[in-house]
């Protein structure tokens, strides 16, 4: 099975930073991998899918990039709805599998 | 509009079984693979299982197999999740998912 490895797990950052998280994969997952958001008590949602393209309606502070096994999602400048937890997902071999997750904060 | 509406989830027996539902409408269900993926209390997402848009392909994560049936019923634009031997860690919220759209979850809880 394909390990994401997630850091960090969690981090707290003031309104207009720079944030970026980052997940690195057992092995390669070619460009099959996209980052999710989930607010307390909502669905997950999908902010970016193959590997740096962003979903319609995201806004553009969120960025992705990465290859091969090492993936990072970036938020340009942290706003106050940003606080959330988010995730990527690797759906290139079965199982697919999440990270552990990173907990993002407003200080 | 996609949505995607999740049934089924209730207060269950250890050791006992459920089946959840997930209800889709808004596109061509039978031409999406479609998953399954948890949440329990206090911990990350979890990826259960997958199924191709035939029907013909499922997978599942090892946590599950042999206690998990993914299925699906073209005709009536709904997929299946059947749980047997259900165990605490089995608690959670569960969403059916075609990944860029979401169902609102359905609540399991495993009793001891």
């Amino acid at each position: 099975d394909i390990q994401m490895t997630q850091s960090p797990s969690s981090l707290s950052a003031s309104v207009g930073d720079r944030v970026t998280i980052t997940c690195r994969a057992s092995q390669g997952i070619r460009n099959d991998l996209g980052w999710y958001q989930q607010k307390p008590g909502k669905a997950p949602k999908r902010l970016i899918y193959g590997v740096s393209t962003l979903e319609s309606g995201v806004p553009s502070r969120f960025s992705g990039s990465g290859s091969g096994t090492e993936f990072t999602l970036t938020i340009s400048s942290l706003q106050p709805e940003d606080s959330a937890t988010y995730y990527c997902l690797q759906h290139n071999y079965y199982p697919w599998t999440f990270g552990q997750g990173t907990k993002v904060e407003i200080k | 509009e996609v949505q995607l509406s999740e049934s089924g989830g209730g207060v269950i027996q250890w050791g006992g079984s459920l089946r959840l539902s997930c209800t889709a409408s808004g596109f061509t269900f039978s031409t999406f693979g479609i998953s399954w993926v948890r949440r329990a209390p206090g911990k990350g997402l979890e990826w259960v299982a997958a199924i191709s848009y035939s029907g013909t392909d499922t997978y599942y994560a090892d946590s599950v197999k042999g206690r998990f049936i993914i299925s699906r019923d073209n005709s009536k634009n709904t997929l299946y999740l059947q749980m047997r031997s259900l165990r605490a860690e089995d608690t959670a919220i569960y969403y059916c998912t075609i990944f860029n759209y979401w169902g609102q979850g359905t609540l399991v809880t495993v009793a001891s």
